[in-house]
């Protein structure tokens, strides 16, 4: 069985400050790897994903994101936080190309000080 | 290319009643998920279709939800009767066969019962 942990269900910063969201994930077998943003009352988006191949993924609006097996994270960063990243934030894991169940973390919410 | 379609998007019923959501999936997605967010939550897959077969609705309480994707292209998930506890936003996802991890959301459904 897959699941997630997001650490921190909120994240304030300034804007400029670099963004840093946790997750961790558990997954019996080499895992898929998502994170998807939320701006109020939308569907979720895409961010990034990690499959195969280089553990450092970019993603759009200038995220990225490093999976690191070792650690069993996958954490998201950003250098330069923009008013427009407030955000919920979610991380997801699946068990891989041939399965569709996707386990989603709690959630982070992110904050943007002027 | 336009994305995957909603309706309503904000439903307040009271207890008891039933209610009924929409969904139009991107043209050429021939699976198709229904997820229920809780508040604060990360979305839970209640049903997946693959064309018009339910190939897996093990989450889906089937006492008052139904689901049916009738000629495989978009989807309707109904309640009956709606109780206070599924007041939540109702997702809808679809994906290419064979690249099912990667799934696109719907802006989602907001349901209040009062």
């Amino acid at each position: 069985a897959q699941s997630v942990t997001q650490l921190g269900s909120h994240v304030s910063v300034s804007e400029g400050a670099l963004v840093l969201l946790r997750c961790n994930y558990s997954s019996s077998v080499p895992p898929y790897l998502f994170w998807y943003v939320q701006y109020p009352n939308q569907g979720l988006q895409l961010l990034l994903k990690y499959t195969t191949g280089a553990t450092l993924v970019k993603g759009i609006n200038g995220f990225e994101a490093e999976f690191k097996k070792s650690e069993t994270s996958f954490h998201l960063t950003k250098p330069s936080a923009h008013m427009s990243d407030a955000a919920e934030y979610f991380c997801a894991v699946s068990p891989g190309p041939n399965d569709y169940k996707l386990s989603f973390g709690a959630g982070t919410t992110v904050t943007v000080r002027a | 290319e336009a994305g995957v379609v909603q309706s309503p998007r904000y439903k307040i019923i009271e207890k008891k009643q039933p209610v009924a959501f929409w969904c139009n999936p991107i043209s050429g997605h021939n699976t198709l998920y229904w997820y229920r967010q809780n508040l604060g939550q990360g979305p839970e897959l209640l049903i997946r279709y693959e064309n018009e077969e339910a190939v897996d609705d093990s989450q889906l309480p089937k006492d008052r939800f139904s689901a049916e994707r009738l000629k495989g292209v978009d989807s309707t998930l109904k309640i009956q009767p709606a109780e206070l506890g599924d007041s939540a936003v109702y997702l809808c996802a679809s994906s290419v066969k064979g690249v099912s991890y990667e799934q696109y959301f719907g802006p989602g459904t907001r349901l209040t019962v009062t």
